[in-house]
């Protein structure tokens, strides 16, 4: 099956710096990389996502890389502002069986 | 248009007690998922549904979990006599087509807690 690890777990940046959540999955199979910001009490809602196709996919501070042959994929948040705080997810879905596998959750803090 | 829904928004139940969650979709979305939130952790998947198609139960943790779907649409997650360990946010997710990595959209969910 599949296995998506996410880090790091804990994440505290100054406004305006780069934020930068990695994740790595194990099949190679898995092919749409969807990125869910969770802010607290509320749903998971997508924020971006990438297949695997592309290399990277950007929507104005928010970008996804991916690295097939290495099987890690990365979020980029750029001039970060505190309404940026939130859990980020990853998750990787594999066609056989339509399932996405999310990783453990970044809880990003931005200081003002 | 309307989002994925859920009820109820909270429930508080005794231990050994059944509850039932619901999940109201998206429209001609043919693919629902459900998941179980504990604090601070992941999403843990616990079942999914195609269509009319059997049901994928692999992520079901014991057989007091049971969900069905009818007619395509609604979907109720029944937990038969509650432990504490039950006790987490119940998600429900709805994407258009599940094949192709079509993207998911969230309810906001169900938060059980199991005195």
């Amino acid at each position: 099956g599949e296995n998506v690890e996410q880090h790091p777990s804990t994440l505290s940046v100054q406004e305006g710096d780069s934020a930068v959540i990695k994740c790595t999955y194990s099949d190679s199979a898995s092919n749409y990389f969807p990125w869910y910001k969770q802010e607290l009490g509320k749903r998971p809602q997508l924020i971006i996502d990438i297949r695997s196709n592309v290399g990277e996919k950007k929507d104005q501070r928010i970008a996804v890389t991916l690295n097939k042959t290495a099987k890690h994929f990365s979020l980029h948040i750029t001039e970060t502002q505190p309404e940026d705080s939130a859990v980020y997810f990853c998750a990787a879905y594999r066609p056989t069986g339509n399932q996405f596998y999310f990783g453990t959750g970044t809880s990003l803090t931005v200081i003002p | 248009g309307a989002g994925v829904s859920q009820s109820p928004s909270n429930k508080v139940t005794e231990k050994g007690k059944d509850v039932e969650l619901r999940c109201d979709p998206i429209s001609g979305h043919t693919a629902l998922y459900w998941y179980r939130q504990s604090l601070g952790q992941g999403l843990e998947f616990l079942i999914y549904f195609q269509g009319n198609s059997a049901p994928d139960k692999s992520g079901l943790p014991s057989d007091r979990f049971s969900a069905e779907r009818t007619g395509g649409s609604v979907s109720t997650l029944t937990i038969q006599r509650t432990q504490q360990e039950d006790s987490a946010v119940y998600l429900c997710a709805s994407s258009p087509l599940g094949a192709g990595g079509e993207t998911q959209y969230f309810g906001p969910g169900t938060r059980l807690l199991v005195l």
